[in-house]
């Protein structure tokens, strides 16, 4: 059982559309981040996360911070096929002793 | 460039045998982890070190060990290797704190033939 669930695993859209790639756990985290992977090479930090309720704008995307700290999301607004990548949330527990906690990924497509 | 090195960046070798894959963590960071994926997974964590002691360990196979030396890179070494052991391996790095996000290398692509 993963501690953080993304949802969803997969999608494909029409460049120009709008998407929402959810993080959700059970447990509540100190700090909640978003990374970016692309084909064969490492992931790439977007966005930390550290407050209840926290919205954060990076151009188009848009991350979130649920109120009880337990899940997140990530907004794309006019998705481009520069966004297509593999997207992974992963978070901090107090009693992870620094160790970010992975969820399994959304692997995003845009087609031109 | 994201400061994380890791070498070899490929490495094709036969089943049964021994390689060594390296990584130099970002200036300043103290933290080394060592990560696989495979073919369209997530992440796997495999092993951590912090200023050169073991600090967790996670799926890591017998066949596998990894260390971290004072100047502070870290090698992952995989033994008896198997064709199920072709993967991505990553190193990260990271200041230790509850705001900071871990820097990876661009990988080590090992193919078992």
């Amino acid at each position: 059982t993963q501690l953080l669930e993304q949802s969803p695993q997969f999608l494909s859209i029409q460049e120009g559309e709008n998407l929402t790639v959810y993080c959700n756990s059970s447990s509540v985290f100190s700090s909640l981040q978003w990374y970016r992977q692309e084909p064969g090479e490492g992931p790439v930090l977007l966005v930390t996360v550290v407050t209840g309720g926290e919205v954060k704008k990076l151009k188009r995307l848009t991350f979130q911070f649920g109120d009880a700290r337990k899940d997140s999301s990530l907004h794309i607004t006019a998705a481009q096929p520069g966004d297509t990548g593999l997207y992974l949330c992963a978070g901090y527990r107090y009693d992870s002793n620094y160790q970010l906690i992975w969820g399994a990924g959304t692997k995003l497509i845009i087609k031109p | 460039d994201s400061g994380v090195t890791q070498t070899p960046k490929h490495l094709i070798t036969a089943t049964g045998q021994r390689v060594t894959l390296r990584c130099s963590p970002r200036s300043g960071d103290l933290s080394v982890y060592w990560y696989q994926q495979s073919l369209d997974q997530g992440l796997q964590f495999l092993i951590q070190y912090y200023n050169g002691e073991e600090r967790a360990k996670g799926n890591i196979l017998e066949r596998f060990s990894a260390q971290q030396f004072p100047d502070l890179h870290s090698e992952l070494n995989l033994s008896s290797l198997e064709l199920g052991d072709s993967a991505l391996y990553f190193c990260a790095s990271s200041v230790e704190g509850y705001d900071y996000g871990y820097t990876f290398g661009s990988g080590t692509r090992l193919t078992v033939v």
